[in-house]
């Protein structure tokens, strides 16, 4: 079974410091991957998306960025956080077939003052 | 078009009383559907998925969810509420056909919170 390990738990950052958010895989070979944001009182957001190794799509415009140096390796990252970057951030992975659900990291919540 | 509707934000019950949380969606495929709980600041854990089987589908910790292709539900019921189930649940839509990339489309509802009140 798929086992994602997200880190950091909890972040807080100052406005316009870098972020980087790592997450990896175990227990698959090349799954997409997925990073959500959960603002507070809002679903899930889809902020990227990977089918594999150096393949990253974004859903929305934003401050962020994503990588996947590996295939089971997906990193979320900014250069200059904003006040509007903070919120629950879940890294997901699916592995192909539409009949699979989601396996989510424990996710990272940010705060940036 | 795929979409996605959680028709409560918010749903109180007492604890040892029905569980109802409603989703409707739509989708111009064949979907498959997951209901999803959310504890306070942990990740997502899929409870169940409905993938063109038996129209109940039964998960864990006591849920189930029943398909209703004519009414677009896919409600979350479950017979009793523990405690332990008050937290947030997110319905999810999923077409099966892939696009070119390989990539699944993928909808969440904007959630429901569960209230359980001893």
């Amino acid at each position: 079974s798929q086992t994602i390990h997200q880190w950091p738990a909890t972040l807080v950052q100052p406005v316009g410091s870098p972020l980087s958010l790592e997450c990896t895989v175990e227990g698959t070979s090349n799954p997409n991957l997925y990073w959500y944001r959960q603002a507070a009182g809002r679903g899930l957001q889809l902020l990227f998306y990977s089918v594999g190794i150096g393949q990253i799509s974004s859903e929305v415009p934003q401050n962020l960025s994503a990588s996947r140096p590996q295939d089971r390796q997906f990193i979320l990252s900014s250069k200059k956080l904003l006040l509007s970057d903070s919120g629950f951030y879940l890294c997901a992975c699916r592995s192909r077939g539409y009949n699979y659900g989601y396996t989510f990291g424990s996710g990272t919540r940010l705060t940036v003052v | 078009a795929q979409s996605v509707t959680q028709l409560d934000s918010h749903v109180s019950v007492s604890e040892g009383t029905p569980v109802l949380l409603r989703c409707n969606y739509s989708s111009s495929y064949s979907p498959s559907l997951f209901w999803y709980v959310q504890h306070p600041n942990k990740g997502l854990q899929l409870l169940l998925k409905y993938t063109s089987a038996a129209t109940l589908v039964k998960g864990i910790n006591g849920f189930e969810a029943e398909f209703k292709k004519s009414e677009t539900s896919f409600h979350l019921m479950k017979p009793s509420a523990h405690m332990s189930d008050a937290a947030e649940y997110f319905c999810v839509v999923s077409d099966r056909r892939a696009s070119s990339g390989g990539y699944q489309k993928v909808t969440f509802g904007t959630g429901t919170k569960l209230q359980v009140i001893p």
